[in-house]
């Protein structure tokens, strides 16, 4: 269903810990990124890779960490420097980078304590 | 960069009515516009884009016109249904690399 597969669906954190959010697909998409979701803020990017080994930084990097090591799978390291870290977090693949479908998974909501 | 803003944040209309969300964006090198629907706790998914080289596209009950001078797009959906109540997202981006933006979002109640 989807393809797109988060994890966790929900986190509790302690402040000053890291966490790592996992996204993994099946679709064989070249490109992956990271949006975060907070109400009324819509869709904000945090970070986006057009192919293994490569990442860019998208408009929200600050406090977070990516790795792209293979064409499946994307995580999201949520730091001790990101200051609000507690949202909605969504993956998302495409076959074309910025002007594809996004395909999303079901998110991963991180609250900390 | 890009910049998407997205009106009103909340719109209720009664069923059969029509329903009409606008977004502007600043990059005038934007080429592709899509729109997502994101239902209450479900993921979003692409209802229907369009790119610069047309001015409108409709699928059944929606449609979505572009107005490249103006810098502006916007979703118009037909005959409302109930289960057209959710989240829409507008979005701009161009294909020579530039990222996806995402307008604030308007959240559409369809009242039966």
């Amino acid at each position: 269903d989807g393809g797109i597969t988060q994890s966790p669906k929900y986190l509790f954190r302690k402040e000053g810990q890291n966490v790592t959010l996992s996204c993994e697909q099946n679709l064989n998409h070249d490109a992956m990124y990271w949006y975060r979701q907070d109400p009324g803020q819509g869709l904000r990017l945090i970070y986006y890779s057009q192919i293994v080994n490569d990442f860019q930084k998208g408009d929200i990097a600050e406090g977070y960490s990516v790795s792209r090591e293979k064409k499946e799978s994307f995580p999201l390291t949520v730091t001790s420097a990101q200051k609000n870290p507690t949202a909605f977090y969504l993956c998302a693949a495409s076959t074309v980078i910025n002007t594809g479908e996004l395909f999303f998974g079901e998110g991963s909501r991180l609250t900390v304590l | 960069g890009e910049n998407v803003e997205q009106h009103p944040s909340t719109l209720s209309v009664q069923e059969g009515d029509s329903a009409v969300i606008k977004c502007t964006y600043s990059d005038s090198a934007s080429n592709y516009f899509p729109w997502y629907k994101q239902e209450l706790g479900k993921r979003p998914q692409l209802i229907i884009d369009i790119r610069s080289n047309v001015g409108e596209k409709k699928d059944q009950r929606i449609a979505v016109t572009l107005n490249k001078t103006a810098k502006h797009f916007s979703l118009h959906i037909t005959e409302t249904q109930p289960e057209d109540s959710a989240v829409y997202f507008c979005a701009a981006s161009w294909n020579q690399g530039g990222k996806l933006i995402f307008g604030q979002g308007t959240e559409l109640s369809v009242k039966p």
